[in-house]
């Protein structure tokens, strides 16, 4: 079945330092890929997303590229910030009407100042 | 902006009680979903239902029942609660086929 592995966390960064968060998958069809955010106390909200191969999503200064060679969707900021505090995760969809939307176990992200 | 609002948020059970999560949204979307999420598990599909009058399982639906009461709706129904229901129940909805889901901000659960 679908499934999305992520890196395990917590992650402790300091300001302005570079972040990677990995996550590849495997589907059976041709997946959607996304990356919410979860912020203390709140829900889920979408941070990217990426509909095809080679196509690069990006928000807020992150960004990442859907690489269907190594089945990865890896998501990169440049400098982070206090504010970037929270908990990551990567999803995909597979699309033609499948309603289902699979989800990593989510990345613990702590910035210090 | 609303957005999709769930009530309670924080509520405690003892086993064997029953409740009901409410869930509403504004967007006029078709589909509704109730997840649950656990600690090293990320987010997990109870039921869902993807337009008005249909509900369907998802991955974890033992032990819930659930209820398109009507388009802004979405109930979702513990009629005995075990501790194993302990969790934060996030509802979401979705509008059009390609569009990202949209959270409510959480029901946190403890059965004791």
């Amino acid at each position: 079945g679908d499934s999305v592995t992520q890196m395990e966390g917590p992650v402790t960064l300091s300001e302005e330092a570079f972040l990677t968060i990995n996550c590849t998958y495997t589907a059976t069809g041709y997946p959607s890929l996304f990356w919410y955010v979860q912020y203390p106390g709140e829900g889920l909200q979408l941070l990217l997303k990426a509909t095809k191969a080679d196509d690069k999503g990006s928000n807020k200064g992150f960004e990442a590229t859907y690489r269907k060679e190594t089945t990865s969707f890896h998501l990169e900021k440049g400098s982070v910030q206090v504010s970037d505090s929270a908990v990551y995760f990567c999803a995909l969809r597979v699309n033609f009407g499948n309603e289902k939307l699979t989800f990593g176990t989510g990345t613990r992200l702590t910035i210090i100042p | 902006n609303a957005g999709v609002t769930q009530t309670p948020k924080f509520q405690v059970l003892k086993t064997g009680q029953s409740m009901t999560l409410q869930c509403a949204q504004d967007m006029n979307h078709n589909s509704m979903y109730w997840y649950r999420q656990d600690p090293g598990m990320g987010l997990r599909l109870i039921y869902y239902s993807a337009s008005e009058g249909t509900t369907d399982k998802g991955e974890v639906p033992n032990g819930y029942n659930v209820s398109r009461l009507n388009k802004r709706e979405f109930s979702l129904r513990l009629e005995s609660a075990a501790p194993s229901q302990t969790s934060v129940y996030f509802c979401a909805s979705r509008g059009q086929e390609a569009s990202p889901l949209h959270f409510g901000n959480g029901t946190r659960l403890t059965v004791t």
